[in-house]
């Protein structure tokens, strides 16, 4: 089993919508999480820290969910700029060990 | 911001030469990650090191080998180039302090070994 497991997609969603994917990690010993963008031949760039009470940037919610082991990020009012593909990020402790694990990536395209 | 720099973009190489791939960072981050990214398989960690002269294993270290000697330069080297190190390589640093401090990524090289 992946350490992290997300859905690939892609996912085609019309401009204006909502989508949500989710993501789950196999290791409860996981501190500290991310959402990541990759855009197309470009390299990764941190959207946002996940915190364990949720939060929200804009048009981007994160929230954790430690007991069932998953990371979800939720994007309102899609920009045709969000298609992009979405990459979970996981690190096992705060402190001395910086190695993040990351997920294969979920590919959005926002549809005009 | 934070700049980390790849020396190439584009590289190709032959079978058996001796590759390497530099990376620069310049905001004094301790930490400093290789990684190469492959279709379906996402990225995955080479070797990383948290202080000059200290390397550590990632998941995939076989083929490769690092350099720290210098804080702001981490260069990975493909000893004996096989075409099954063709390859989207990225660098990443990062800075101390545990929590959540995100790593921030170079351009990347995409490497092909013919």
């Amino acid at each position: 089993r992946k350490e992290v497991e997300q859905d690939p997609g892609p996912f085609n969603v019309p401009e204006g919508a909502t989508v949500a994917f989710n993501c789950t990690y196999s290791n409860s010993a996981s501190q500290s999480f991310f959402w990541y963008r990759q855009d197309c031949r470009k390299e990764p760039k941190l959207l946002m820290s996940v915190y364990s009470s949720g939060n929200e940037d804009g048009r981007f919610t994160a929230q954790l969910n430690r007991a069932s082991q998953y990371i979800s990020l939720l994007i309102r009012d899609s920009k045709l700029s969000d298609s992009a593909t979405y990459l979970c990020v996981v690190k096992k402790s705060n402190f001395g060990n910086e190695k993040l694990t990351f997920g294969t990536g979920t590919r959005l395209t926002i549809i005009p | 911001d934070v700049k980390v720099t790849q020396s190439s973009r584009y590289l190709v190489k032959r079978t058996g030469e001796k590759v390497f791939l530099e990376c620069v960072q310049d905001m004094d981050h301790e930490n400093m990650f290789w990684y190469r990214q492959d279709p379906g398989l996402g990225l995955r960690l080479i070797y990383f090191s948290y202080d000059v002269k200290m390397k550590e294993k990632g998941d995939i270290p076989e083929g490769y080998s690092v350099s720290r000697e210098k804080k702001e330069r981490f260069s990975l080297i493909l000893e004996s180039a096989s075409t099954n190190q063709t390859s989207m390589y990225l660098c990443a640093s990062s800075g101390e302090g545990g929590g959540n401090q995100p790593q921030h990524f170079g351009d990347g090289t995409r490497l092909s070994i013919l």
